[in-house]
């Protein structure tokens, strides 16, 4: 199964908000509203900060939001802060043979 | 405190097997699907497998179908990864992971909590 497509790096300056695109096709990202936005910081297990599509779990910060249109799912942070430096990964379910699909990444960079 | 703590990793040649387990505690374990996930070093996440709350459904990234299998002993509450056939490109840290909620059928949920991962070195 192909990966979802995101972009490689993004960047920011404390204080602004950056947007991350995570495309797939109808039969993942298009086809369900099952969306999750991971959090990984170097050496550290993965954080769930986002499921389907725009729900945040009890802890996560509302600077923190998701959305979906058509085939591309997104991920925002607004206030950028110097801790919202990482590797951010989007995952979705997939009708294929398989359950779930991951993204290939993206290395955020707070400048 | 939902907590998962993975063991079994280590070296292995080329063709051998390994089981990875993963001891769950901190909440209902027979009540949420379970998933393994890998990270080669330096690259991305990857998913490897699910089953579901009672064990009757599985399913598996092509990659691994065939060689690994999943399962649970929900009396011990502890999911395992039996690795068969291992090859060089299945060296990674494997996580487990619980969905983030629970008493479902639904499938696609997040992976709410995560184990610190075990590393798999698959060399001669």
């Amino acid at each position: 199964q192909s990966a979802l497509t995101q972009p490689a790096s993004v960047s920011g300056s404390p204080g602004q908000s950056i947007t991350i695109s995570c495309t797939g096709t109808s039969s993942d990202v298009g086809g369900y509203n099952y969306v999750s936005w991971y959090q990984q910081h170097p050496g550290k297990a993965p954080k769930l900060m986002i499921y389907d599509v725009s729900n945040r779990p009890s802890g996560v910060s509302n600077r923190f939001s998701g959305s979906k249109s058509g085939n591309t799912a997104s991920l925002t942070i607004s206030g950028l802060q110097a801790e919202d430096e990482a590797d951010y990964y989007c995952s979705s379910y997939t009708s294929s043979s398989t359950d779930v699909v991951f993204g290939g990444g993206t290395k955020l960079t707070v400048l | 405190e939902v907590q998962l703590v993975e063991s079994g990793g280590g070296l292995v040649q080329p063709g051998g097997s390994l089981r990875l387990s993963c001891a769950a505690s901190g909440f209902t374990f027979s009540s949420y699907w379970m998933h393994w996930v890998r990270q080669a070093p330096g690259k991305g996440l990857v998913w490897v497998s699910r089953i579901n709350s009672d064990g009757s459904s599985t399913s598996y990234a092509d990659s691994v179908k065939g060689r690994f299998t999943i399962s649970r002993d929900n009396a011990k509450n502890t999911l395992y990864l039996q690795m068969n056939s291992l090859r060089a490109e299945d060296t990674a840290v494997y996580y487990c992971a619980r969905v983030v909620v629970g008493a479902t059928t639904r499938p696609g949920l997040g992976l709410r909590y995560w184990g610190q991962g075990t590393l798999v070195t698959v060399s001669s």
